[in-house]
């Protein structure tokens, strides 16, 4: 299994609303990433999990929350977001050392109404 | 910080023709991936170069890194409707104990039959 998977596939939800992104991968690699990514721009760092703990947080706000409840899976937990929020929201892994390919998941395409 | 410029910002060719994209780093490059995307969906891995001079080839895409390793193309052999997309460099950024990949400002390619 090669593969990087994100669910759901799309997500509609109010400025009210919790919710949540999930990825998994079964790869066996230790980092996990959220990017997010706005039209016609390149995808933005967001969260950095090494093996299983937070190892990067670019300045994200508190409304976005990101978990990994274990070495397959991460999570990014919504609440109280903003129009501008809707974007891509892209889950990578890689395997753990420097320089090896990050494997990229097809995305969730979150609109914030 | 380290950017990564791409050139051109967009590109059209006609089905066959040749082309070349552009990636530039402001600074030195220890890990350089070319990766592509169709619009909306995740990014695929395309090559990964990291010493200096190298030269990689899968089909009709050939990617180098220049000797100094701040530069790097991305060259498509008689392209076809199917290299359309957008294709984004990216470049390894030490965050501390674990690197994040930072990408450049994309080229959206059209090819037209």
């Amino acid at each position: 299994d090669t593969e990087v998977t994100q669910t759901p596939k799309h997500l509609v939800m109010g400025m009210t609303n919790k919710k949540s992104l999930k990825c998994e991968q079964h790869m066996g690699h230790r980092a996990m990433y959220w990017y997010k990514q706005k039209a016609k721009k390149p995808p933005e760092l967001m969260f950095v999990y090494s093996y299983e703990k937070l190892s990067i947080n670019e300045s994200v706000p508190s409304r976005f929350s990101p978990e990994c409840p274990n070495s397959s899976l991460l999570n990014l937990h919504l609440h109280a977001l903003q129009p501008e929020d809707s974007a891509l929201y892209l889950c990578a892994s890689r395997p753990a050392g420097l320089e090896n390919e990050q494997y990229f998941g097809p995305g969730t395409r979150l609109t914030v109404t | 910080s380290q950017e990564l410029e791409q050139s051109p910002q967009s590109l059209i060719v006609q089905e066959g023709k040749n082309l070349t994209i552009n990636c530039t780093s402001s600074k030195t490059l220890y890990g350089l991936y070319w990766y592509k995307q169709k619009y909306g969906e995740g990014l695929i891995f395309l090559m990964m170069l990291q010493k200096g001079g190298e030269e990689k080839s899968h089909e009709k895409i050939t990617a180098k890194l220049d000797e100094k390793k701040q530069q790097s193309s991305l060259h498509i052999t008689a392209s076809q409707p199917s290299h359309a997309g957008i294709y984004l460099c990216g470049a390894d950024a030490y965050g501390g104990a674990t690197n994040k990949l930072i990408f450049g400002t994309g080229t959206l390619l059209a090819v037209q039959p």
